[in-house]
Parts: structure tokens; C-alpha cells; sequence
């Protein structure tokens, strides 16, 4: 079946680059998307790529997307104090009726 | 504009009670869907609604009935409350083209 996986924590010191990685199971997803979740707050989109790109760069953020592999990932540079967060990653597929799967989502822990 | 709200915020319930969640979106999206979110398992998805008047299952739809009153809301209820039913529920609006969803704030409830 489908199915969307992440690791579970990361923790980076202040001002190095994070990297969050997620697998996924479906070749027929159309986006994919990262959100961020705050402590005690609905999801919030942070970007989203087109199955059809490699990357997108959206000030601090990067996407890298590896077809192939089944491969997404979110690299945050610099990362501040502010970027700790739960990061999920989900992708809209266009043979589900209700299309969106979610990971588990990566803990970040940003060390000042 | 507010984007996503959801009512209330909190709620202590006793096994067997029911209560209803409301939702609501002023992005004018065709769309909504309701979630649970449990620590560990990500977000699932209980029922979604594809356009105003319709309504499906997703994959926990068991113990809950939902109501698309309008195009504006979209309100959950538990007609019989389980502690199993303990959990943050979200409500999201997806924006079409993108499949962008945007989350409300939450609601956590507890089911004692």
C-alpha cells in the first residue's frame, strides 16, 4: 500500500544546515509538500514541488525530489532556534479519492 | 482573513457523552477534511468532503459522523464518546490546483 516514512528526531546545532528526509511508496503523486507543526498548532505549509521537478529553492529552504528513489528531502540553512518544530511530509496522489498521505513527521531540535 | 477556525479549543468529555467539533474556512475551497492526529502515527484521516453536500470516509471514519452545512463549514461529531476517541483533531481546507491544505488550530480532546 501506499506509504510515507520519515525519521523520527533530528537535532542540529544553531546555524548549521538541517536535512529531512522522506520516503515514499507511490509514483503516481502530482506534489509533494513539506508542513511544520509548532508545539500545540494546526500544520502549516512550508513549500510544496511539482512531481515533474528535481528542486526548489525558496529562501532558506531547499527541495531535492529523487524520483527514482522515491526520495523527498528538506534542507533548512542556517537554521535558528525558531525551526524547531515537527516536519511532515506528505504527497496528493491522483488515483486516491481522498489523495493526500502524511509521514509520521521528523523532530527537529534546534541547540543553541 | 481567518482562514481555518475551529471550536472549541479544548474538551474533557465522559465515555458515552457526545459533543460536536465545528470547523470552518472563509477561503471559499470546495474541499475539507477532518484528521486525528495520535503521538507517533502522523495524521489520518476520519472523513473528507469533496465539494458542498457531499461527504466520504476516509481510513478511521468508525465512532463519528460529520455534516457539510455549507460551502463554509464542516462539523464532526462523536455520538458516543470512547477514551480511544482522546486525540487532537484537525480540520484543513484544500486550495485547488495545488492541493495545498490549510490546517485549523486544533482541537484536543479527552475522553475519560
Amino acid at each position: 500500500g501506499e506509504d510515507v516514512e520519515q525519521s523520527l528526531f533530528l537535532s542540529v546545532r544553531e546555524g548549521d544546515s538541517s536535512v529531512i528526509n522522506c520516503t515514499y511508496t507511490d509514483s503516481s503523486s502530482t506534489y509533494l509538500y513539506w508542513y511544520k507543526q509548532e508545539p500545540g498548532a494546526g500544520l502549516q505549509l512550508l513549500t510544496y514541488i511539482f512531481s515533474n521537478m528535481d528542486m526548489k529553492q525558496d529562501q532558506r529552504l531547499t527541495v531535492l525530489l529523487n524520483k527514482k528513489d522515491k526520495h523527498l528531502s528538506l534542507r533548512i540553512a542556517d537554521t535558528q532556534t525558531g525551526d524547531s518544530a515537527i516536519y511532515f511530509c506528505a504527497e496528493s496522489i491522483v488515483t486516491m479519492p481522498y489523495k493526500y498521505i502524511f509521514g509520521t513527521g521528523t523532530r527537529l531540535k534546534v541547540l543553541a | 482573513n481567518a482562514g481555518v477556525t475551529q471550536t472549541p479549543k479544548f474538551q474533557v468529555l465522559k465515555t458515552g457523552q457526545s459533543m460536536t467539533l465545528q470547523c470552518a474556512q472563509d477561503m471559499n475551497h470546495n474541499s475539507m477534511y477532518w484528521y486525528r492526529q495520535d503521538p507517533g502515527m502522523g495524521l489520518r484521516l476520519i472523513y473528507y468532503s469533496a465539494s458542498e453536500g457531499t461527504t466520504d470516509k476516509g481510513e478511521v471514519p468508525n465512532g463519528y459522523n460529520v455534516s457539510r452545512l455549507n460551502k463554509r463549514e464542516f462539523s464532526l461529531r462523536l455520538e458516543s464518546a470512547a477514551p480511544s476517541q482522546t486525540s487532537v483533531y484537525f480540520c484543513a481546507s484544500i486550495q485547488g490546483g495545488t492541493d495545498t491544505q490549510y490546517f485549523g488550530p486544533g482541537t484536543r480532546l479527552t475522553v475519560l
